[in-house]
């Protein structure tokens, strides 16, 4: 079966610096792999999403992620973060198209630091 | 905004109770899912219906099940319920077609709390 691996809970990160959330994935195959957003009190929002092709992918609010073979990895990055970040970042894998559902990582909790 | 809808939007009730949450999805979407958002397990997905059918099950506990109507509307029931039951229930919605872009769309959330 699928997994998702998010090694960092919190990340703190001063306002205008870079970000980089981690993600691990394992699974046989190149999944489908996300990045979603989740504000208190909110639904999960869509960030991002890799199925194939060009290994970097642009998405919504600044945000890219890269997929990496070799390390199975599928990390989350913005060059400059805003206050307007801080919330909870999930990745999550597909191995079936909908077969499984998704399987979600843990999350990491974002603070942003003025 | 997703355009998928849940209802209600937050549920107290008592051990032992049952209770029903509704997930309208996207227009045109016929894959529901439903997932739940605890403390202890993190995001779980729980079930999956497609144009009325089941199509996968998760980590769905035999006391609870779905549905998905003609309307392609979805209710998910909770009986005999637990306080570890109380947590966050999303509905997702996607589009069938696995030639396009394949994501799920969540709702904001039934927030279930158990007594």
């Amino acid at each position: 079966a699928q997994s998702v691996t998010q090694p960092d809970i919190h990340i703190t990160v001063s306002e205008g610096a870079s970000l980089e959330l981690r993600c691990n994935y394992s699974y046989g195959a190149t999944p489908y792999l996300f990045w979603y957003v989740q504000s208190p009190g909110q639904g999960l929002q869509l960030l991002l999403k890799y199925f194939s092709g060009d290994t970097l992918v642009q998405g919504i609010k600044g945000f890219e992620a890269e997929f990496k073979r070799s390390q199975s990895s599928f990390n989350l990055r913005k060059p400059s973060v805003h206050w307007s970040d801080a919330a909870e970042y999930f990745c999550a894998v597909d191995s079936g198209g909908g077969a499984d559902g998704l399987t979600f990582g843990k999350g990491t909790h974002l603070i942003i630091q003025p | 905004d997703s355009g998928v809808t849940q209802t209600p939007k937050h549920l107290i009730t008592a051990t032992g109770q049952r209770v029903t949450l509704r997930c309208s999805p996207r227009s045109g979407d016929l894959s529901v899912y439903w997932y739940q958002q605890s403390l202890d397990q993190g995001l779980q997905f729980l079930i999956q219906y497609y144009n009325g059918e089941e199509r996968a099950k998760g980590n769905i506990l035999e006391r609870f099940s779905a549905q998905q109507f003609p309307d392609l509307h979805s209710e998910l029931n909770l009986s005999s319920l637990e306080l570890g039951d109380s947590a966050l229930y999303f509905c997702a919605s996607s589009d069938h077609d696995r030639t396009t872009s394949y994501e799920q769309y969540f709702g904001p959330g039934t927030r279930l709390t158990v007594t």
